[in-house]
C-alpha cells in the first residue's frame, strides 16, 4: 500500500498570501496524483489531477506540481473561500486508492 | 448537471447490517466507475470500494468480505451493502464518480452518516 503523507497538518495564512502544501508518497506514483478541497460539512471537490492539471472551473490561483514522490499544491493568493482542508490522493498503484491525512488551511 | 445523493445511513449495533444508496442524476452510473469513500468523525478520507463500468469490484482490506458494492442500472443507483459492522466503520460515507476511468473523482455526494454503537 502506498502511504501518502501531507505536511503541515495545519497552515495559518493571511488572506492574500501564498500557501504551499506538500504531499509525499511512500513510493513513486509518477504523476498520478490528485488534490481535493473540502469545506466543513461539504463534499470534497476535485481541484487538480495528473499532478498539475486544473479541474473544470478551478481558479487559476490553484496550481499543482511535482512527480514521483514529492508534490506541491500552491494557492497563490488566498481568498476567504479557500480556507478549507486539502487532501492529496494517489491513483498510480491500487487497490487501495490512498489519500493523505489532509492539510487544514486556516486564517492567520 | 451531475448530482449524487446518498441515503440509508443511521445508527446500527455492532454486528448489524445496513445498505447505503447513492442516487445519481445527470449521468449514467453504469457508464462510469463509481466509488465509496468514508470519513470518520474529525478524520481524513478513506477509500472503501469501487465498481468499474464492466462490473468489476474492488475493496479496501478493512471491509473486504463484509461490504458489497453494486448498482441498479434501471434506478441509476449505486449501493453499498454493509454487513458485520464494527465501531470502526462509523463514518460519513460519500459516493463519488470517477470521471474517466482514471480513478479521479470529479463528482461527490454530501454523504450519509453511519454510526455503529450499542
Amino acid at each position: 500500500e502506498i502511504v501518502m503523507t501531507q505536511s503541515p497538518a495545519t497552515l495559518s495564512v493571511s488572506p492574500g498570501e501564498r500557501a504551499t502544501l506538500s504531499c509525499r508518497a511512500s513510493q513513486s506514483v509518477s504523476s498520478n496524483l490528485a488534490w481535493y478541497q473540502q469545506k466543513p460539512g461539504q463534499a470534497p471537490r476535485l481541484l487538480i489531477y495528473a499532478a498539475s492539471a486544473r479541474a473544470t472551473d478551478v481558479p487559476g490561483r490553484f496550481s499543482g506540481s511535482g512527480s514521483g514522490t514529492e508534490f506541491t499544491l500552491t494557492i497563490s493568493s488566498l481568498q476567504s473561500e479557500d480556507f478549507a482542508v486539502y487532501y492529496c490522493q494517489q491513483y498510480n498503484n491500487w487497490p487501495p486508492l490512498t489519500f493523505g491525512g489532509g492539510t487544514k488551511v486556516e486564517i492567520k | 448537471e451531475a448530482q449524487l445523493v446518498e441515503s440509508g445511513g443511521g445508527l446500527v449495533q455492532p454486528g448489524g447490517s445496513l445498505r447505503l444508496s447513492c442516487a445519481a442524476s445527470g449521468f449514467t452510473v453504469s457508464s462510469n466507475y463509481m466509488t465509496w469513500v468514508r470519513q470518520a468523525p474529525g478524520k481524513g478520507l478513506e477509500w472503501v470500494s469501487l465498481i468499474s463500468s464492466d462490473g468489476s469490484t474492488y475493496y479496501a482490506d478493512s471491509v473486504k468480505g463484509r461490504f458489497i458494492i453494486s448498482r441498479d442500472n434501471s434506478k441509476n443507483t449505486l449501493y453499498l451493502q454493509m454487513n458485520s459492522l464494527r465501531a470502526e466503520d462509523t463514518a460519513v460515507y460519500h459516493c463519488a464518480r470517477d470521471w474517466n476511468g482514471d480513478y479521479i473523482f470529479d463528482q461527490w455526494g454530501q454523504g450519509t452518516l453511519v454510526t455503529v454503537s450499542s
